[in-house]
């Protein structure tokens, strides 16, 4: 079954910082897809980015990164010079296999505050 | 064009007593997704609707949810009757296709059971 860790359960950084918001996933399945989401304070989750597990180049939007390293199973997102607007709850997601693209798994998410 | 509306945004209720959720996906989603998170646990998967019919609801928890979308339009999820652990935020989404796992949330209903 596929499973999702997110170690950090609070990130607290200083406006222009860059900060790097790790996960790591378990699945038996050999092609799956990964994905991030962002709660803000307003409470809806709002899509980030989807990587298919063929791919893994980083992928970069604006001040956003990703490093996905299927070799350790882990797909880790950056912000470059973090703003308070950044301020938000952040999951990783896999689904859970068999392409069921809305099932997702969230893990437990990281709470990210970046303070002015 | 307007997202995914849930309603009521936050509902308090006694032990025992039955409360229903509604949410409006996006026009044209056919898929629409309700999720929720219970106080310190993780977001989790409870059913998936594929127009009018229940696609998977392999994540309901027991008997006492009961959820619909008649017609294919919005959804209802229904609590009754509702027990304390029921309270967290109840999720909806939608999505056009499946397969990009790319879902569109709404700001989730806030239940609290006393």
């Amino acid at each position: 079954a596929q499973k999702v860790t997110q170690a950090q359960t609070e990130i607290s950084v200083v406006e222009k910082e860059d900060v790097t918001l790790d996960c790591v996933y378990e699945t038996r399945d050999t092609t799956y897809y990964l994905f991030w989401y962002k709660q803000p304070p307003s409470g809806e989750l709002v899509f980030l980015i989807r990587r298919n597990s063929f791919d893994e180049q980083n992928e970069i939007s604006g001040r956003y990164s990703w490093n996905f390293q299927k070799s350790t199973s882990s797909f880790n997102f950056t912000i470059t010079a973090s703003q308070v607007v950044d301020s938000a709850v952040y999951f990783c997601a896999p689904p859970p296999g068999d392409n069921q693209g809305g099932k997702l798994i969230f893990g437990q998410g990281t709470e990210l505050s970046v303070k002015p | 064009e307007a997202g995914v509306t849930q309603f009521p945004s936050h509902s308090v209720i006694e032990k025992g007593q039955t409360v229903t959720l509604r949410c409006d996906p996006i026009s044209g989603h056919d898929n629409l997704y309700w999720y929720r998170r219970v106080m310190g646990k993780e977001i989790k998967f409870l059913l998936h609707f594929v127009k009018e019919s229940k696609q998977d609801e392999s994540g309901m928890p027991n008997n006492r949810f009961l959820a619909e979308r008649t017609g294919g339009t919005y959804s209802t999820l229904k609590v009754q009757p509702a027990e304390l652990e029921d309270s967290g935020v109840y999720f909806c989404a939608s999505s056009h296709w499946v397969e990009t796992g790319e879902l569109f949330f709404g700001e989730g209903s806030r239940l609290t059971v006393l």
